[in-house]
Formats: structure tokens, C-alpha cells, sequence
């Protein structure tokens, strides 16, 4: 089945120490979508691409990276997180159409020590 | 640019009993809309989604949901709920304008009880 994939599921860092959470998709969906989600709280955009272009959030710290070496795979880096940072991340997967859905996976907790 | 409130932080329901869960979003024209659900440590998945045409819009798992331009809403509905459909549950809007990114609600947490 086509899907979006997130790895790890659960991801514990040190305070300051950087961690990379990991996406990939087999929907061949050209654009790409990052999510913060802290507890009880919605979704926020981070970042998402189009095909390599990169479209940053105006309000994303810069602590937060992105990269997209393929179509199928895509990455968030966390430079220095801090206990701030500890929070479900979303990848989504979609196309720049109209109305078109943004395609789910299953998140990476992240938690910070 | 867009933004959507959902009134309603938790519900709670009998199982068997009906259920609407409520969205309003503000937005010039007619944007899109979209229920999602998430149950506990999981990802988001789309219940339904409304672009045009028909203002009642059917979806998985039973679940409908009424666009009403007048009220500015897109209110989701279930006759009958199961234990099953406890979970929280997020409406979204997008909007031309902004691509296809999607600005959500707070989200709703439904409680079944039996």
C-alpha cells in the first residue's frame, strides 16, 4: 500500500544534542509537509517543500532544518533542541492541487532529557 | 488569512447516541475544508473533505459533514457512535491563496462511554 512512513516512531535526545527524525513516502506526491504538535495542541506548519523547493514557516525557529534529497524521502533536523522542542512531529505528503488531501504518517514522538 | 475554531475542547457520548462535532473557520471566499482524526500516539486521517458541489459531504467510517456558507461552519455528524470513534478530532481549512497548506482547529477530544 502507498503510504508515508516516519522513523523512528520514538525518539529520546539530550538537551542540546542534535537528532534528525526521518520521513518517506511511496505516493510520489511532490510536496512534502513538516508538523509540530505539542501536547493537546493542533498541528502547526513548519516547513514543507516543493519538489527541492524549500518553504520555511515565518515563525519556524531556525534551530529547525529540513532537507529532501528525493522525492520519497525527507528530514527534519533539530540543531540544539531544548525541552521546549518535545513534541509529536507530523510528515505529510501531498500535490500542489487545489482542495488536494495532505497525506498523514504516523508521527515521531520526540521526547528531550 | 484563514483561520478555523472549534468550540468544543472535549464531548462525551453515549455509545448508540448521535453525535456533531462543530468547526467554524473564517475565510473571505469559500475555502477548503477537512475533518481529520487522530487517535492516541498516531497520525492524522482524513475522514472527509469538502471542495465544492455538494454541500453534504459523506466519509469514512460513517461519518458526514454539512458545509453552510451562511454560517461560515462545516460541522461533522455521526447518527450512531461506536467506542471506537473515541479520539480527537481536528478540522481544517485550506485556502487557495496559501498553496495547499492547512491551518487547523484545536481540536475536539470525543469520549464514548458505554
Amino acid at each position: 500500500d502507498a503510504m508515508v512512513i516516519q522513523n523512528p516512531r520514538y525518539q529520546v535526545t539530550q538537551f542540546g544534542k542534535p537528532v534528525t527524525l526521518s520521513c518517506s513516502q511511496t505516493l510520489n506526491h511532490n510536496v512534502m509537509y513538516w508538523y509540530q504538535q505539542k501536547s493537546s495542541q493542533a498541528p502547526k506548519l513548519l516547513f514543507h517543500y516543493y519538489d527541492k523547493d524549500f518553504n520555511n514557516e515565518a515563525d519556524t525557529p531556525d534551530n529547525f532544518q529540513s532537507r529532501r534529497p528525493n522525492t520519497s524521502f525527507c528530514f527534519l533536523d533539530i540543531r540544539s533542541p531544548g525541552l521546549g522542542d518535545a513534541a509529536m512531529y507530523l510528515c505529510a505528503t501531498g500535490v500542489l492541487r487545489d482542495g488536494e488531501t495532505q497525506y498523514f504518517g504516523p508521527g515521531t514522538r520526540l521526547l528531550v532529557l | 488569512a484563514q483561520s478555523v475554531t472549534q468550540p468544543d475542547i472535549h464531548i462525551t457520548v453515549s455509545e448508540g447516541a448521535s453525535l456533531e462535532l462543530r468547526c467554524n473557520y473564517s475565510y473571505g471566499a469559500t475555502p477548503y475544508l477537512f475533518w481529520y482524526v487522530q487517535s492516541p500516539g498516531q497520525g492524522l486521517q482524513l475522514l472527509l473533505k469538502y471542495f465544492s458541489g455538494d454541500t453534504l459531504v459523506q466519509g469514512i467510517k460513517g461519518f458526514e459533514a454539512e458545509f453552510k456558507r451562511s454560517q461560515s461552519s462545516f460541522n461533522l455528524r455521526k447518527p450512531s457512535v461506536h467506542w471506537s470513534d473515541a479520539a480527537e478530532y481536528f478540522c481544517a481549512v485550506g485556502a487557495p491563496e496559501y498553496g495547499n497548506k492547512l491551518v487547523f482547529g484545536a481540536g475536539t477530544i470525543l469520549r464514548v462511554k458505554s
